[in-house]
């Protein structure tokens, strides 16, 4: 099956700086990924939708400069978690999809971030 | 809006047991119909689907079984092992939605004990 692969599946920064968490689709091109955060013992929550050569689009409530998406190839999409806090700290878990509403999503093994 | 109703955990089972794990969903549409597994220290995993009523989803001895009239997709395995210890997701996309973006239910966690 597809393939996606997120980068690191860990990283412990300290507070204000910024980190940089990859998602990579290995074997297929996709034109829209997800990420999404998912918070201690609760189900994971969309935070933005990233669309290849264009901007995200975020969800209510999530800040757009403090979790700055690029999606600059079909195959890769960054999310940058700037000025990182402690309450930033979650892991993070992109998706991507081949297409088409009846599409299931392959997802990134996941980042667990922790801010110190 | 479009939401996923799933059973609270944890759920504790002896190996062998049976399990269910119920989810109901909001009936906007006829959408698309997921579990999605995560084992410990892992991301997700797609574990079945369906795709219209009364359509049955099975993998890994895991069923759901699409029902329209109960608008609901419970996830059920004859005899649990210790290696299905993990929080299982029951999704569905956004009414009108597509893509691969999901909305999810907020996880069950599933221990089986030897």
């Amino acid at each position: 099956g597809a393939v996606v692969s997120q980068h690191p599946s860990r990283v412990i920064c300290k507070s204000g700086t910024s980190v940089k968490i990859e998602c990579r689709s290995l074997d297929f091109q996709a034109t829209t990924m997800f990420w999404y955060r998912q918070f201690p013992k609760k189900s994971l929550m969309l935070m933005a939708t990233s669309n290849e050569g264009s901007k995200a689009t975020y969800e209510q409530g999530v800040e757009k400069d403090k979790f700055l998406i690029n999606h600059a190839s079909l195959t890769l999409s960054t999310l940058t978690v700037t000025s990182a806090h402690p309450e930033d700290s979650s892991f993070y878990i992109c998706s991507a999809s081949l297409g088409g509403p009846a599409s299931k999503a392959f997802f990134g093994q996941g980042t667990r971030l922790t801010v110190v | 809006g479009d939401s996923v109703t799933q059973m609270e955990g944890p759920v504790t089972l002896s190996e062998e047991a049976f399990l269910t794990i119920n989810c109901t969903y909001t009936a906007t549409g006829y959408p698309s119909l997921f579990w999605y597994v995560q084992y410990p220290g892992e991301g997700l995993q797609l574990l079945l689907k369906a795709t219209k009523a009364d359509d049955k989803g099975s993998n890994k001895g895991f069923e759901a079984t699409y029902r329209k009239e109960t608008t609901s997709f419970h996830l059920e395995k004859g005899s649990v092992q210790v290696s299905d210890s993990a929080v299982y997701f029951c999704a569905r996309p956004p009414y009108g939605g597509s893509q691969g973006n999901l909305i999810f239910g907020k996880g069950t966690k599933l221990s089986v004990k030897p």
